[in-house]
């Protein structure tokens, strides 16, 4: 079982670059999120889409924007990578009810030089 | 205040030993609880749900006080391969969000 895959699994960019981080999910869940993670940070939500059709906003979305190209679909771009982007990207997956955990990626490695 | 703070540790323990993990949640309308497991960076991985009742799986206890909005951790017979981030993580109910604690680290040695 795929469960939540990611790609890339690293990348290294210049500062100022682009690009885009691929997540799906075969578990045919209505929800996807995004997070980072940073030493000392713990897991911070940057956008979530409920169900398919909708995104918002979490605790730091500022320079990245998503696009939930289908039920199985969420990407997250980086239009101008900067340095302070540099971390440790996760995707999620969940049913959209209460009582449902979160099931993540294996993580996307970001290096912004 | 954070919204979920946990024992900052990290707990360094012999093999067999028990150890309990603590967690505070703010926000009372919280509905659901979970405990994740992280190893070295990896993904999270989900631990156990925690039931307003207390649930047990093998080793593993949670336990949930929403009166003190405290969620508990406790593993029995330390395993070395226990040694992992422990993240307390809440759902405050608003649209499938989940808040996550920075975590615990636990060290199981010989």
């Amino acid at each position: 079982n795929a469960g939540v895959t990611q790609t890339p699994k690293f990348q290294v960019l210049k500062t100022g670059q682009s690009m885009t981080l691929q997540c799906a999910q075969d578990m045919n869940h209505n929800s996807m999120y995004w997070y980072r993670q940073d030493p000392g940070m713990g897991l911070r939500l940057i956008y979530y889409s409920a169900s398919e059709g909708t995104t918002d906003k979490g605790e730091v979305p500022n320079g990245y924007n998503v696009s939930r190209l289908n039920k199985r679909e969420f990407s997250l771009r980086l239009e101008s990578a900067a340095p302070s982007q540099t971390s440790v990207y996760f995707c999620a997956s969940s049913e959209v009810t209460v009582d449902q955990p979160q099931h993540f990626g294996d993580g996307t490695r970001l290096s912004i030089l | 205040r954070k919204e979920v703070e946990q024992d900052p540790g990290p707990f360094n323990v012999p093999e067999g030993a028990t150890v309990a993990f603590n967690c505070t949640y703010s926000n009372s309308a919280s509905q659901s609880f979970f405990w994740y497991r992280q190893d070295c960076r990896k993904e999270p991985k989900l631990l156990m749900s925690v039931y307003s009742s207390g649930n047990e799986d093998g080793r593993f206890t949670a336990q949930l006080n929403r009166a003190s909005q405290y969620i508990s951790l406790l593993i029995r017979d330390s395993k070395l391969s226990d040694s992992a981030t422990y993240l307390c993580v809440v759902n405050p109910n608003q649209g499938g969000k989940l808040i996550f604690g920075q975590g615990t680290e636990l060290s199981v040695k010989p």
